[in-house]
């Protein structure tokens, strides 16, 4: 039973296309995070949510809008893509008051060509 | 703020022998501390944390690290490497307060494991 899922794995799209990515996790935590991995493997912070509500948004673009329609899921929405979005995603949860680590998702590897 | 730093983006070691990864951390309140692991085409995993406890953490596959508060490091150790353990490894750290809302990560290690 996967803990924190994300769906799709692997997304190929077109410049100037809509895309969502969809996450989910069944751990109970209060927790959310969107990660950007680029191609040199470097973690960066996009989004974090507590309880449904936006805390971290750390100067993303607008093209991107997280939407977290409870604790369980936050998902990934993104206006018009660019070369530059290509990367992988990572979905995370945890509990943000404790002392925790944070449990991430497979990844989404988006390519925008 | 709080940073990480990881030193060497690629470490090369016999099997068998010493695996030693460098963290050093940077915060103004005390921290905790991870160390993830990604396998190609992977999530990330968790290794050891340090939460404020035993400053001597032991994880999963034989790996453990060391907190040292006067050097801000929390090298990660294994000492027999084998070659199940070339991956990317990364160093995390968040506040050890109520409210921890980011992770922040090192720019990992990635490490080879030679025959």
């Amino acid at each position: 039973d996967t803990a924190v899922s994300q769906t799709p794995k692997y997304l190929v799209t077109q410049m100037g296309n809509d895309k969502s990515i969809k996450c989910e996790q069944n751990l109970g935590h209060d927790t959310m995070y969107w990660y950007k991995q680029d191609s040199k493997k470097f973690l960066k912070i996009m989004f974090s949510y507590n309880n449904k509500e936006l805390i971290i948004n750390e100067t993303v673009p607008n093209r991107f809008s997280p939407k977290s329609p409870d604790k369980a899921h936050l998902n990934l929405h993104i206006n018009s893509l660019e070369l530059g979005d290509s990367a992988v995603y990572f979905c995370a949860s945890s509990q943000g008051t404790g002392s925790g680590e944070a449990f991430f998702g497979q990844g989404t590897r988006l390519t925008v060509v | 703020a709080q940073s990480v730093t990881q030193l060497g983006s690629h470490v090369s070691v016999s099997e068998g022998a010493l695996v030693l990864l460098r963290c050093n951390y940077s915060s103004s309140v005390p921290p905790y501390l991870f160390w993830y692991v990604q396998y190609p085409n992977q999530g990330l995993q968790l290794l050891l944390k340090y939460t404020s406890a035993a400053t001597l953490v032991k994880g999963i596959n034989g790996f453990e690290a060391e907190f040292k508060k006067s050097e801000t490091s929390f090298h990660l150790t294994k000492p027999s490497a084998h070659m199940s353990d070339a991956a990317e490894y990364f160093c995390a750290v968040t506040p050890g307060t109520s409210g921890t809302y980011k992770y922040i990560f090192g720019t990992g290690t990635r490490l080879k494991v030679l025959a």
